[in-house]
């Protein structure tokens, strides 16, 4: 069964623009998770999408959202990008959106570059 | 305010001998534990999780303890092997509603000297 992809692997961009990351999940998982990791805050949750519904939401500026399609397909969107922007961006897919016993796994990450 | 803590950013085994890698955590609302390795430049990989009604969870060379009491968990790996040369999260998550919201930890390098 093929695992979590994400696209692109790297993107360089310049502070001020926006940048769209996108996560497939595993086939038969619906619910989608987004994770940043920096070398200064280590990996911190952003938010959560579940049947196309934003679930859960970490402590980040409005300036990320993100959205989930029918198909579970999620894409994640920064805008007005800073250069603390700059990270390793995560996603994660597990099957349902309720028991904690429900493991996630992560795909290989976007690079995001802010230059 | 971090919630889930490893103390130790760095350690070193020997190749045959037991890895011990801790974490402590100060939120008694988790219910769920996990452990990913991480290679630089790709995502976590699940190695093994334990329910808070356990205490123990064994697979293969890992095995994870849970000390609610102590809000402690550690993951042995025995025995170590080179290939488990890798940066290790301790993650925890809390009931229904947040179960997918993941805490983690800073990680721990682990290096197996051959």
């Amino acid at each position: 069964k093929a695992g979590v992809t994400q696209t692109p692997r790297y993107l360089i961009k310049t502070r001020g623009q926006q940048v769209t990351l996108s996560c497939s999940p595993i086939s038969g998982h619906r619910s989608v998770s987004w994770y940043q990791q920096t070398p200064g805050q280590g990996l911190q949750f952003l938010f959560e999408y579940f049947s196309e519904t934003q679930r859960n939401k970490g402590n980040f500026p409005g300036r990320f959202s993100g959205r989930q399609f029918s198909n579970s397909r999620s894409e994640m969107n920064v805008s007005t990008l800073e250069l603390g922007d700059s990270a390793l961006y995560l996603c994660a897919s597990s099957r349902t959106s309720g028991g904690s016993t429900d493991t996630q796994y992560f795909g290989p990450g976007t690079r995001l570059t802010v230059l | 305010d971090q919630q889930v803590k490893q103390n130790s950013p760095s350690l070193s085994v020997q190749e045959g001998r037991i890895s011990i890698l801790n974490c402590d955590y100060t939120n008694s609302m988790f219910d769920y534990f996990l452990w990913y390795k991480k290679y630089p430049a790709e995502g976590p990989t699940f190695l093994i999780s334990i329910s808070s009604i356990k205490d123990k969870n064994e697979d293969g060379r890992f095995t994870v303890f849970l000390n609610k009491s102590a809000k402690h968990l550690s993951l042995h790996i025995v025995p170590s092997q080179p290939g488990d040369s890798a940066v290790y999260f301790c993650a925890a998550s809390r009931g229904y509603q947040g179960a997918q919201k993941l805490v983690f930890g800073q990680g721990t390098r682990l290096t197996i000297n051959p």
